[in-house]
Order: structure tokens, then C-alpha cells, then sequence
């Protein structure tokens, strides 16, 4: 098993452009998340999905909205990046509520 | 989900065990105890969980007092492998989507 991927590994956005962060995982897990981590901080949650077709509001949602269209794939979408939004990205993947499983992060500038 | 309190930062000799507490004061009778830790710019990593009983992996033991309000994740033999911040959650299993982070205590191992 893979695992959960993400990708791009790095990015570099000028400011107003949008992108789609990607993350697949291949564990048949049933809940995805995604988060952003600022440089020293912790982890924020932006949005979760318990399962295909529904997603749910996280801690900072603002900027961003992503799709659960399969179980595998949860991708993350910019519209409108902002300075604000450069970050690390983790996407994780569980089954129901137990142990988490972490991709290794996009690196996200936006300049 | 309940709060849990970490002290920020802590050190501990190489090759000497790591004790890391956690007060979770709050937490309610269906809430597991879960640490997870991140090693720098990297996805965190599950490391154990437990409800009452105390546990131990290959990873670390969790002990979990009686009356559950606090636990203590125990690194045996510390490396320097296991300088990273270590994050402790209680989350109930089943019925609980979210997964949110605290700040965790970084745990610097000195040679």
C-alpha cells in the first residue's frame, strides 16, 4: 500500500491565481482530512469527509472548498490564493475515528 | 472533544526514557486517549491510543490513570530519532468525525 499521496510536493502561486492540492489514499478509508500548518504552529483542520459526497467544515475553511466524489481521493481547491494561504498541507485518512494516516505534504507559496 | 493540556517543551538524555504527560481533565467516559508525533516537516505519525488500560506497542507505553484525567506516553530508551512534537488527543471512537490538534510538546532529545 501507498498510503496517502499527495501532490505536488511544492508549489509556488502568485497572488489570485487558484490550484487543486491532491490527495488519494488507498486504504479504503472512509474518513479524509485535510489540514494546514503554519510555520511553528499546529495543525489546523480545514475540512473533513466521513465518507463520498459529504464534506464538512473544519476550524478554518475560508478560502478553500474541496469534493469527496470517491472514496479515495479528497482534493483540495484554492480560488483566489493570498499570501495567507502559504503553508504546509497534510491530508490524512482514517478508518472511522481510529488511528490517522498522514501524506508527507504539499509546500504551498503564495507570492 | 475534550481539552488537553501539554506542557510546550521538554528535554530528556539520550538513551533514558521520555516521559510525556498529558492532562485531560475533562474527558468523558467513550474518549480514547490518542498520541500521535511529528518529526520535523514531516505528516505526523500515529504512535498509540488506549481508553483505561494501559497499553504499550513497539513504539511506547501509554499509562492512563485510574481516575482518566491524565496519561503519560513513555519513550523506553530515547533516541535522537525522537526529537519531535508529540501531540496528545482524546477523541471518541465512533460517532466523532472531527480530528483537531493542539500544540503538542516538543520533545528535544540531547545527545
Amino acid at each position: 500500500n501507498a498510503g496517502v499521496t499527495q501532490t505536488p510536493k511544492f508549489r509556488i502561486l502568485k497572488i489570485g491565481q487558484s490550484m487543486t492540492l491532491q490527495c488519494t489514499q488507498d486504504m479504503n478509508h472512509n474518513y479524509m482530512y485535510w489540514y494546514r500548518q503554519d510555520p511553528g504552529m499546529g495543525l489546523k483542520l480545514i475540512y473533513y469527509s466521513v465518507g463520498a459526497g459529504i464534506t464538512d467544515k473544519g476550524e478554518v475553511p475560508n478560502g478553500y472548498n474541496v469534493s469527496r466524489s470517491t472514496t479515495e481521493d479528497f482534493p483540495l481547491r484554492l480560488e483566489l490564493a493570498a499570501p495567507s494561504q502559504t503553508s504546509v498541507y497534510f491530508c490524512a485518512s482514517s478508518y472511522m475515528d481510529t488511528e490517522a494516516f498522514f501524506g508527507q505534504g504539499t509546500r504551498l507559496t503564495v507570492v | 472533544d475534550a481539552k488537553t493540556t501539554q506542557p510546550p517543551s521538554m528535554d530528556c538524555a539520550e538513551g533514558r526514557a521520555a516521559n510525556l504527560p498529558c492532562n485531560h481533565s475533562t474527558i468523558s467516559g467513550n474518549e480514547y486517549v490518542y498520541w500521535y508525533r511529528q518529526i520535523h516537516s514531516q505528516g505526523p505519525q500515529y504512535i498509540i491510543h488506549g481508553l483505561k488500560n494501559n497499553e504499550t506497542n513497539e513504539m511506547a507505553s501509554l499509562i492512563i490513570t485510574e481516575d482518566r484525567k491524565s496519561s503519560t506516553l513513555i519513550l523506553p530508551h530515547a533516541t535522537l530519532r525522537d526529537t519531535a512534537v508529540y501531540y496528545c488527543i482524546v477523541r471518541a471512537n465512533f460517532g466523532n468525525e472531527k480530528l483537531t490538534f493542539g500544540t503538542g510538546t516538543r520533545l528535544t532529545i540531547i545527545p
